[in-house]
């Protein structure tokens, strides 16, 4: 599985767009990009993945670029409780077994 | 509640001793996955299972062993407990393993101190 490049931390302010890049430049063309994010020592939780387009949920929208090589995640109006750890994940289809995951970028949204 | 259920809690042990950690994993859910987080570190995969049966395997150390049982709930056996053991031990569940992809539930974690 590829691995995964993020900053160790981020800040955002309270209501503005929190953008979260990742670079995965040896990915492979049937890895997934995940994200999921880690509230204070939590059980990591699920927002988004996606293959080559650009997807949107309730949580949030991930950016890839045309080359793959990286993405970001962005959190359109960035809460106090979104202040977490965030891991961007590249894994093959249907084979999560070895998920690398890095230190991933503590995002503090501040007031 | 993420549906993924782990006990323990919380956990102190001595050093020598041994210790089960039980995960009952999202209904529908056929594979169970075991991880360790150390202070400040990221999640460590130790080991899957699917359906009972091993699939993979992480940097698990020979002391700690694990097994899926029949109704899918899984146990991490910690033994020899050293202090660097110390850690949160999560558990994660998904679906039967499709060629799309493949999302993971976790549970709360449990935490284990070793004095």
């Amino acid at each position: 599985d590829a691995k995964t490049t993020q900053p160790p931390s981020m800040d955002c302010a309270e209501g503005r767009a929190a953008n979260l890049p990742c670079n995965h430049s040896t990915i492979s063309g049937n890895e997934y990009v995940y994200w999921y994010r880690q509230i204070h020592s939590q059980g990591p939780q699920y927002i988004i993945h996606g293959l080559k387009n650009n997807e949107t949920n309730e949580m949030a929208s991930l950016i890839i670029t045309e080359d793959r090589k990286s993405s970001t995640l962005i959190l359109p109006h960035a809460t106090l409780r979104d202040t977490a750890v965030y891991y961007c994940i590249v894994s093959g289809a249907g084979n999560n077994r070895k998920l690398i995951w890095g230190l991933g970028t503590s995002l503090a949204v501040n007031p | 509640d993420s549906g993924v259920t782990q006990t323990p809690k919380h956990l102190i042990t001595a050093t020598g001793q041994r210790v089960t950690l039980r995960c009952s994993p999202r209904s529908g859910d056929l594979s169970v996955y075991w991880y360790q987080q150390s202070l400040d570190q990221g999640l460590q995969f130790l080991i899957q299972y699917y359906n009972g049966e091993e699939r993979a395997k992480g940097n698990i150390l020979e002391r700690f062993s694990a097994q899926q049982f029949p109704d899918l709930h899984s146990e991490l056996n910690l033994s020899s407990l050293e202090l660097g053991d110390s850690a949160l031990y999560f558990c994660a569940s998904s679906p039967r393993l499709l060629a799309g992809a493949n999302v993971l539930t976790f549970g709360a974690g449990s935490r284990l101190t070793v004095l």
